[in-house]
Protein backbone atom coordinates (compact mmCIF):
# COMPACT_ATOMS: atom_id res chain seq x y z
CA UNK A 1 0.00 0.00 0.00
CA UNK A 2 1.37 2.99 -0.98
CA UNK A 3 -0.42 5.70 0.96
CA UNK A 4 -2.96 8.41 -0.49
CA UNK A 5 -2.42 9.63 -3.57
CA UNK A 6 -2.70 12.71 -4.88
CA UNK A 7 -2.14 13.74 -9.14
CA UNK A 8 -1.92 16.70 -9.54
CA UNK A 9 1.50 17.46 -7.18
CA UNK A 10 0.71 21.40 -8.84
CA UNK A 11 -1.64 23.04 -11.08
CA UNK A 12 -1.39 26.64 -12.63
CA UNK A 13 -4.38 27.65 -14.85
CA UNK A 14 -5.89 31.12 -15.48
CA UNK A 15 -8.92 32.82 -13.92
CA UNK A 16 -12.13 31.30 -15.33
CA UNK A 17 -10.68 28.01 -16.55
CA UNK A 18 -12.10 24.70 -14.98
CA UNK A 19 -9.56 22.13 -13.49
CA UNK A 20 -10.06 18.82 -11.73
CA UNK A 21 -8.42 16.57 -8.97
CA UNK A 22 -7.80 13.35 -8.37
CA UNK A 23 -7.64 11.36 -5.18
CA UNK A 24 -6.61 7.76 -4.45
CA UNK A 25 -7.52 6.50 -1.12
CA UNK A 26 -5.77 3.79 0.71
CA UNK A 27 -7.45 0.90 -0.68
CA UNK A 28 -9.32 -0.64 2.70
CA UNK A 29 -10.41 3.08 4.07
CA UNK A 30 -13.78 3.41 2.65
CA UNK A 31 -14.02 6.73 4.12
CA UNK A 32 -12.48 9.94 2.06
CA UNK A 33 -11.87 13.48 2.87
CA UNK A 34 -11.43 16.89 1.08
CA UNK A 35 -9.85 19.36 2.23
CA UNK A 36 -8.24 22.93 1.75
CA UNK A 37 -5.35 24.68 3.64
CA UNK A 38 -3.86 28.54 2.56
CA UNK A 39 -0.84 29.43 3.98
CA UNK A 40 -0.89 29.90 7.94
CA UNK A 41 -3.85 28.18 7.93
CA UNK A 42 -5.28 24.62 9.32
CA UNK A 43 -6.92 22.82 7.17
CA UNK A 44 -10.53 23.58 5.98
CA UNK A 45 -13.02 20.69 5.78
CA UNK A 46 -14.58 20.74 2.04
CA UNK A 47 -16.77 17.29 1.78
CA UNK A 48 -16.48 13.38 3.21
CA UNK A 49 -17.48 10.51 1.43
CA UNK A 50 -17.83 7.10 2.85
CA UNK A 51 -18.15 4.75 -0.54
CA UNK A 52 -19.69 6.57 -3.17
CA UNK A 53 -22.38 8.66 -0.63
CA UNK A 54 -21.28 11.96 -0.03
CA UNK A 55 -22.58 12.45 3.37
CA UNK A 56 -21.45 15.50 4.39
CA UNK A 57 -20.35 19.19 2.48
CA UNK A 58 -19.06 22.34 4.27
CA UNK A 59 -20.73 25.37 3.16
CA UNK A 60 -17.33 26.41 2.01
CA UNK A 61 -18.17 24.55 -1.01
CA UNK A 62 -19.78 26.85 -3.25
CA UNK A 63 -21.90 25.71 -6.55
CA UNK A 64 -18.57 26.02 -8.35
CA UNK A 65 -16.70 22.76 -6.69
CA UNK A 66 -18.22 19.06 -6.99
CA UNK A 67 -16.56 15.73 -5.76
CA UNK A 68 -17.17 12.65 -6.75
CA UNK A 69 -16.47 9.32 -5.89
CA UNK A 70 -18.06 6.92 -8.38
CA UNK A 71 -17.25 3.89 -7.30
CA UNK A 72 -16.12 4.10 -3.78
CA UNK A 73 -12.37 4.22 -4.51
CA UNK A 74 -10.95 7.40 -6.75
CA UNK A 75 -12.35 10.46 -5.82
CA UNK A 76 -12.29 14.07 -8.12
CA UNK A 77 -12.83 17.45 -7.43
CA UNK A 78 -13.50 19.57 -9.95
CA UNK A 79 -13.05 23.49 -9.74
CA UNK A 80 -15.28 25.34 -12.35
CA UNK A 81 -14.49 28.96 -13.23
CA UNK A 82 -11.69 29.18 -10.86
CA UNK A 83 -10.90 32.53 -9.25
CA UNK A 84 -8.05 33.80 -7.75
CA UNK A 85 -9.74 32.95 -4.01
CA UNK A 86 -9.23 29.42 -4.92
CA UNK A 87 -5.65 29.09 -5.06
CA UNK A 88 -4.66 26.98 -2.46
CA UNK A 89 -3.65 23.71 -1.13
CA UNK A 90 -5.91 21.16 -1.94
CA UNK A 91 -5.66 17.89 0.69
CA UNK A 92 -7.32 14.48 0.46
CA UNK A 93 -7.24 12.34 3.55
CA UNK A 94 -8.67 8.54 4.21
CA UNK A 95 -9.96 6.57 7.35
CA UNK A 96 -10.64 3.33 8.52
CA UNK A 97 -13.96 2.99 9.91
CA UNK A 98 -12.36 0.31 12.70
CA UNK A 99 -9.02 2.09 13.29
CA UNK A 100 -10.52 5.57 14.57
CA UNK A 101 -6.86 6.07 16.61
CA UNK A 102 -5.50 6.13 13.50
CA UNK A 103 -7.34 9.80 12.06
CA UNK A 104 -6.73 10.59 8.75
CA UNK A 105 -4.03 9.49 6.40
CA UNK A 106 -3.20 12.67 3.92
CA UNK A 107 -2.04 12.13 0.42
CA UNK A 108 0.73 14.96 -0.48
CA UNK A 109 -1.94 17.43 -1.48
CA UNK A 110 -2.42 19.33 -4.99
CA UNK A 111 -0.99 23.19 -4.70
CA UNK A 112 -3.35 25.19 -7.18
CA UNK A 113 -2.41 28.20 -8.33
CA UNK A 114 -4.83 30.39 -10.27
CA UNK A 115 -2.98 33.43 -12.40
CA UNK B 1 -15.38 32.10 18.54
CA UNK B 2 -13.31 29.66 16.25
CA UNK B 3 -14.54 26.16 17.01
CA UNK B 4 -11.05 25.05 17.79
CA UNK B 5 -7.80 27.98 18.80
CA UNK B 6 -4.32 27.63 18.97
CA UNK B 7 -1.70 30.02 19.56
CA UNK B 8 0.40 30.95 16.32
CA UNK B 9 3.56 31.28 17.66
CA UNK B 10 6.25 30.78 16.83
CA UNK B 11 7.30 28.68 19.78
CA UNK B 12 10.89 28.74 20.46
CA UNK B 13 12.41 26.32 22.53
CA UNK B 14 15.87 25.03 23.27
CA UNK B 15 17.07 21.84 22.02
CA UNK B 16 16.40 19.17 24.77
CA UNK B 17 13.96 21.30 26.25
CA UNK B 18 10.29 20.17 26.96
CA UNK B 19 7.72 22.02 24.60
CA UNK B 20 4.25 22.49 25.43
CA UNK B 21 1.12 23.17 22.72
CA UNK B 22 -1.68 24.03 23.40
CA UNK B 23 -5.12 23.87 21.77
CA UNK B 24 -9.17 25.03 23.24
CA UNK B 25 -12.17 24.19 21.62
CA UNK B 26 -15.46 25.36 21.90
CA UNK B 27 -18.02 22.61 21.70
CA UNK B 28 -18.23 20.78 24.42
CA UNK B 29 -19.75 17.52 22.87
CA UNK B 30 -16.36 17.16 21.17
CA UNK B 31 -15.45 13.78 21.78
CA UNK B 32 -11.88 12.73 19.43
CA UNK B 33 -8.71 14.94 19.55
CA UNK B 34 -5.76 14.61 17.13
CA UNK B 35 -2.31 16.35 16.71
CA UNK B 36 -0.48 16.72 13.24
CA UNK B 37 2.56 17.89 12.63
CA UNK B 38 3.18 19.31 9.73
CA UNK B 39 6.35 20.73 8.00
CA UNK B 40 7.08 23.33 5.75
CA UNK B 41 5.44 22.47 2.05
CA UNK B 42 4.45 19.07 3.54
CA UNK B 43 1.04 17.32 4.65
CA UNK B 44 0.12 17.01 7.79
CA UNK B 45 0.89 13.28 9.59
CA UNK B 46 -0.88 12.40 12.62
CA UNK B 47 0.88 12.40 15.88
CA UNK B 48 -1.59 11.22 18.80
CA UNK B 49 -4.95 10.67 19.54
CA UNK B 50 -6.33 10.97 22.43
CA UNK B 51 -10.64 10.47 23.71
CA UNK B 52 -10.29 9.82 27.28
CA UNK B 53 -9.22 12.94 30.14
CA UNK B 54 -5.77 12.56 31.46
CA UNK B 55 -2.69 11.75 29.67
CA UNK B 56 -1.61 9.89 27.16
CA UNK B 57 1.90 9.07 25.99
CA UNK B 58 3.98 7.77 22.88
CA UNK B 59 7.54 7.89 22.71
CA UNK B 60 8.42 11.09 23.56
CA UNK B 61 4.84 13.15 22.73
CA UNK B 62 2.23 13.18 25.76
CA UNK B 63 -1.20 14.70 25.15
CA UNK B 64 -3.20 15.80 27.60
CA UNK B 65 -7.05 16.24 27.22
CA UNK B 66 -9.43 18.13 30.13
CA UNK B 67 -13.12 17.79 28.57
CA UNK B 68 -14.03 19.89 31.69
CA UNK B 69 -11.56 23.14 30.96
CA UNK B 70 -12.31 22.35 26.98
CA UNK B 71 -8.22 22.13 26.16
CA UNK B 72 -6.01 19.43 24.71
CA UNK B 73 -2.39 19.89 25.10
CA UNK B 74 0.44 18.31 23.32
CA UNK B 75 4.16 17.96 25.32
CA UNK B 76 7.37 16.76 23.35
CA UNK B 77 9.87 15.87 25.59
CA UNK B 78 13.80 15.91 24.88
CA UNK B 79 12.51 18.61 21.91
CA UNK B 80 14.65 18.49 18.80
CA UNK B 81 15.61 20.10 15.88
CA UNK B 82 14.03 17.77 13.86
CA UNK B 83 10.34 18.34 15.91
CA UNK B 84 10.31 22.13 14.35
CA UNK B 85 7.51 22.44 12.44
CA UNK B 86 3.70 23.32 12.70
CA UNK B 87 1.52 21.17 14.99
CA UNK B 88 -2.40 21.16 13.97
CA UNK B 89 -4.57 20.48 16.67
CA UNK B 90 -8.09 18.42 15.44
CA UNK B 91 -10.92 18.02 17.08
CA UNK B 92 -13.75 16.07 16.44
CA UNK B 93 -16.61 18.30 16.93
CA UNK B 94 -19.38 16.41 17.21
CA UNK B 95 -21.14 13.15 18.00
CA UNK B 96 -22.10 11.90 14.07
CA UNK B 97 -19.96 14.33 11.93
CA UNK B 98 -17.16 12.55 10.75
CA UNK B 99 -14.89 14.95 9.58
CA UNK B 100 -12.57 16.86 11.56
CA UNK B 101 -11.82 20.44 12.60
CA UNK B 102 -8.26 21.85 12.47
CA UNK B 103 -7.04 24.74 14.37
CA UNK B 104 -4.68 26.82 12.14
CA UNK B 105 -1.82 25.76 13.60
CA UNK B 106 1.29 26.36 16.27
CA UNK B 107 4.72 26.56 14.79
CA UNK B 108 7.44 25.50 16.82
CA UNK B 109 10.75 26.17 16.60
CA UNK B 110 13.79 23.93 18.58
CA UNK B 111 16.99 25.60 18.64
CA UNK B 112 19.93 23.97 18.38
Amino acid sequence: DTGVSQDPRHKITKRGQNVTFRCDPISEHNRLYWYRQTLGQGPEFLTYFQNEAQLEKSRLLSDRFSAERPKGSFSTLEIQRTEQGDSAMYLCASSHPDRPDYGYTFGSGTRLTVV
Amino acid sequence: QKEVEQNSGPLSVPEGAIASLNCTYSDRVSQSFFWYRQYSGKSPELIMSIYSNGDKEDGRFTAQLNKASQYVSLLIRDSQPSDSATYLCAVKVAPGRRALTFGSGTRLQVQP
